[in-house]
C-alpha cells in the first residue's frame, strides 16, 4: 500500500530554473495539500484542492502554482525558483468525510529541495 | 504572536519518565485539533486527534481547553522509540480553510 507519493525525492537547482513536484495518492481522497518545511518552523501550505479540477491558495502561495487535472495527482510547479525556496516540501492527503477541516492527513516523504 | 505556538524544546528526559507538552492556539474558532509525531528527516504522521472529552491512547493522553485555548499531550513510561520532534495542529474552516502547525517539541528519551 504506497500512501502519498512524492516525486522526485532530491533536486538542486540554479536560480531562476523552473521544476514540478509530483505527489501522487492511492487512497482515493478528495483533499489533497502542498506544504513546506523550514528550520525551526511548522509547515506552512502553499495551496491545497479540495477536489479534481479546484485549487486554492494556502498561507505561503507566492512564487509556486498548482494543478489537479487528475483525483489522483497534485503538481507544485515553481516558475522562476529563488534560494529563498529551498526548503523541504511535503504533501498530504485526507478523505472527504467529516469536511477537510476535521481529517486526518497523510503524508508523504517529502522533496528536498536546494536552490543555489 | 504565532498562531499556533509550542513549548521550545528540547526535552531531554531518562526511560520512564512522563512528559507533558502544551501547545497553544489564538483562533477561537478552531474546529480541530491533532498531535502528529515527525521522526528526524521523515514525514509527520499522526500521533492522535484532540477532542473536548480528551482522549488516550495506551501511554499517550490528550487534552483540549477551548476556554482557555491550549490543548496537551502527556506521555508516560518514555521509551527511547518515542524520541522524535511532535507537532502540534489546529484546524479551522471559518472563512476558509486553515491548517496551522507548530514548530514542534523535540524529545530525546536516554536510556
Amino acid at each position: 500500500n504506497a500512501g502519498v507519493t512524492q516525486t522526485p525525492k532530491f533536486r538542486v537547482l540554479k536560480t531562476g530554473q523552473s521544476m514540478t513536484l509530483l505527489c501522487a495518492q492511492d487512497m482515493n481522497h478528495e483533499y489533497m495539500y502542498w506544504y513546506r518545511q523550514d528550520p525551526g518552523m511548522g509547515l506552512r501550505l502553499i495551496h491545497y484542492s479540495v477536489g479534481e479540477g479546484t485549487t486554492a491558495k494556502g498561507e505561503v502561495p507566492d512564487g509556486y502554482n498548482v494543478s489537479r487535472l487528475k483525483k489522483q495527482n497534485f503538481l507544485l510547479g515553481l516558475e522562476s525558483a529563488a534560494p529563498s525556496q529551498t526548503s523541504v516540501y511535503f504533501c498530504a492527503s485526507s478523505s472527504l468525510g467529516g469536511g477537510i477541516a476535521k481529517n486526518i492527513q497523510y503524508f508523504g516523504a517529502g522533496t528536498r529541495l536546494s536552490v543555489l | 504572536r504565532k498562531e499556533v505556538e509550542q513549548d521550545p524544546g528540547p526535552f531531554n528526559v531518562p526511560e520512564g519518565a512522563t512528559v507533558a507538552f502544551n501547545c497553544t492556539y489564538s483562533n477561537s474558532a478552531s474546529q480541530s485539533f491533532f498531535w502528529y509525531r515527525q521522526d528526524c528527516r521523515k514525514e509527520p504522521k499522526l500521533l492522535m486527534s484532540v477532542y473536548s472529552s480528551g482522549n488516550e491512547d495506551g501511554r499517550f493522553t490528550a487534552q483540549l481547553n477551548r476556554a482557555s485555548q491550549y490543548i496537551s499531550l502527556l506521555i508516560r513510561d518514555s521509551k527511547l522509540s518515542d524520541s522524535a520532534t511532535y507537532l502540534c495542529v489546529v484546524n479551522s474552516n471559518t472563512g476558509g480553510f486553515k491548517t496551522i502547525f507548530g514548530a514542534g517539541t523535540r524529545l530525546f528519551v536516554k536510556a
